[in-house]
């Protein structure tokens, strides 16, 4: 079965630093991996996916994310937050056996200081 | 494009009565997914169609919660009779199931209160 997980509940970053939100998987088989972010009061938005190829994947807002095989991660990276990057950010994987559903993370909430 | 659109954004209702939620994805998609938010339970897929037929409804909480899709720009979210417990934010989203694999475009949600 497919899962992942989010182990921080709560991110706290000052503004200018660099900021990380991880995520590891569990798939049987090639994963395909998403980030969302949800802004308070609105759905989600797409920021990034993985499907193959490089590991490095370039995504919305400045956001990238390396996905890592062997440690069945898919971190969220950017290089220096910003207080609107304050947000709740879901990592999902996709259904690999044909189906097109994604299971979702529980979710991390990025607090940027000012 | 509008994107995925929702109606009502907001609905509050008694115990026992009657809610359906409304959903038009965007056009051409023809995936369509029905997800319910709460702070217990985090983000859960409820059902979600294919071509209008449902494929997997097992997220569905029991009998009370139905959906339908009569067409390629139409889905019904019903809960009959709604309880206090079904408070939550019901989100739909849609994509293109294609050879490809493709970002799913969720709508702004309906934030629905049970009296």
């Amino acid at each position: 079965a497919q899962s992942v997980a989010q182990p921080e509940d709560q991110v706290n970053v000052a503004e200018g630093n660099p900021l990380t939100v991880k995520c590891t998987y569990s798939v049987s088989g090639n994963p395909y991996l998403f980030w969302y972010v949800q802004y308070p009061n609105r759905g989600l938005q797409f920021l990034l996916k993985y499907i193959t190829g490089d590991n490095l994947v370039k995504g919305s807002y400045g956001f990238e994310a390396e996905f890592n095989k062997s440690q069945t991660s898919f971190h969220l990276k950017k290089p220096s937050a910003l207080v609107s990057d304050s947000a709740l950010y879901f990592c999902a994987v996709r259904d690999t056996t044909g189906a097109n559903n994604l299971f979702f993370g529980t979710g991390t909430r990025l607090t940027v200081i000012p | 494009d509008a994107g995925v659109i929702q109606s009502p954004r907001h609905e509050v209702t008694e115990m026992g009565q009657e809610v359906t939620l409304r959903c038009k994805p965007i056009s051409g998609h023809n995936s369509l997914f029905w997800y319910r938010q709460t702070m217990m339970r985090g983000l859960e897929l409820l059902i979600y169609f294919n071509n209008n037929v449902p494929i997997d409804d097992s997220g569905m909480p029991e009998d009370r919660f139905s959906a339908k899709m009569p067409n390629a720009s139409f889905s019904t979210l019903k809960i009959q009779p709604s309880e206090p417990r079904d408070s939550a934010v019901y989100f739909c989203a849609s994509t293109l199931t294609s050879g490809g694999v493709n970002e799913q475009f969720f709508g702004p949600g309906t934030r629905l209160t049970v009296l």
